[in-house]
């Protein structure tokens, strides 16, 4: 079971937007923003794409962005596209042990 | 270009031991932590541990105390990942990463670049 709760699947159409939750305890957030949203595609390495709640690292579209209230970070992705279609995992710094957490992932599917 | 180069897959028997290895390139070793991640087939990501290549300082996840062991080799930009007595469930992909703090923090961080992962298969 993962620190971090995910929904399992998320789909729209393209050029919808959708949004991702991400949900866990005040410890598993450890009272920080150190929050990260990781894309992977089938057979590939993770690649981050939001740091810290809402930063995107350079070259990531603006379609990602990223925000957090309370004990529940989310991922929103605007104009949906084909190729948003991968699975999307949440990490947390927790500033105890473990360290890090993820979620448990999400499936997005571009119908 | 920053890279973390993994080695080749392994298929092992239950009881042997294993060393998977994550070679750094463009960039300075000892100035960020090396995280590893397990991801089971078809299944998430699972946090095991990370290393301060500098000082070989190390934090484990408890699912992973004890379980293997996190190492880091300065003089050839290289962190480690071992096994003294494999299992069948460790069977998985294994990837590093590089954890990358923001500026003027001490804490937190996120993982950027990843190695592309080092499956290991365990069976008899």
């Amino acid at each position: 079971q993962s620190a971090l709760t995910q929904p399992a699947s998320v789909s729209g159409s393209p050029g919808q937007s959708i949004t991702i939750s991400c949900t866990g305890t005040s410890r598993d957030f450890g009272g920080y923003n150190f929050v990260s949203w990781y894309q992977q595609y089938p057979g590939k390495a993770p690649k981050v794409i939001i740091y810290e709640v809402s930063i995107r690292p350079s070259g990531v579209s603006n379609r990602f962005s990223g925000s957090k209230s309370g004990n529940t970070a989310s991922l929103t992705i605007t104009g949906l596209q084909a190729e948003d279609e991968a699975d999307y995992y949440c990490s947390s710094y927790t500033n105890s042990s473990p360290l890090w957490v993820f979620g448990g992932g999400t499936k997005v599917t571009v119908l | 270009e920053v890279q973390l180069v993994q080695s080749g897959a392994e298929v092992k028997k239950p009881g042997e031991s294993l060393r998977i290895s994550c070679k750094a390139s463009g960039y300075s070793f000892t100035n960020y932590w090396i995280v590893w991640v397990r991801q089971m087939p078809g299944k998430g990501l699972q946090w095991m541990g990370i290393i301060n290549p500098d000082n070989s300082d190390t934090r484990y996840s408890p699912s992973f105390q004890g379980q293997v062991t996190i190492s880091a080799d300065q003089s050839i930009s290289t962190s480690y990942l071992q096994w003294r007595s494999l299992e069948a469930s460790d069977s998985g992909m294994y990837y590093c990463a590089r954890r990358i703090i923001g500026v003027g923090a001490d804490r937190g961080g996120w993982f950027d670049p990843w190695g592309l992962g080092t499956l290991v298969t365990v069976s008899s």
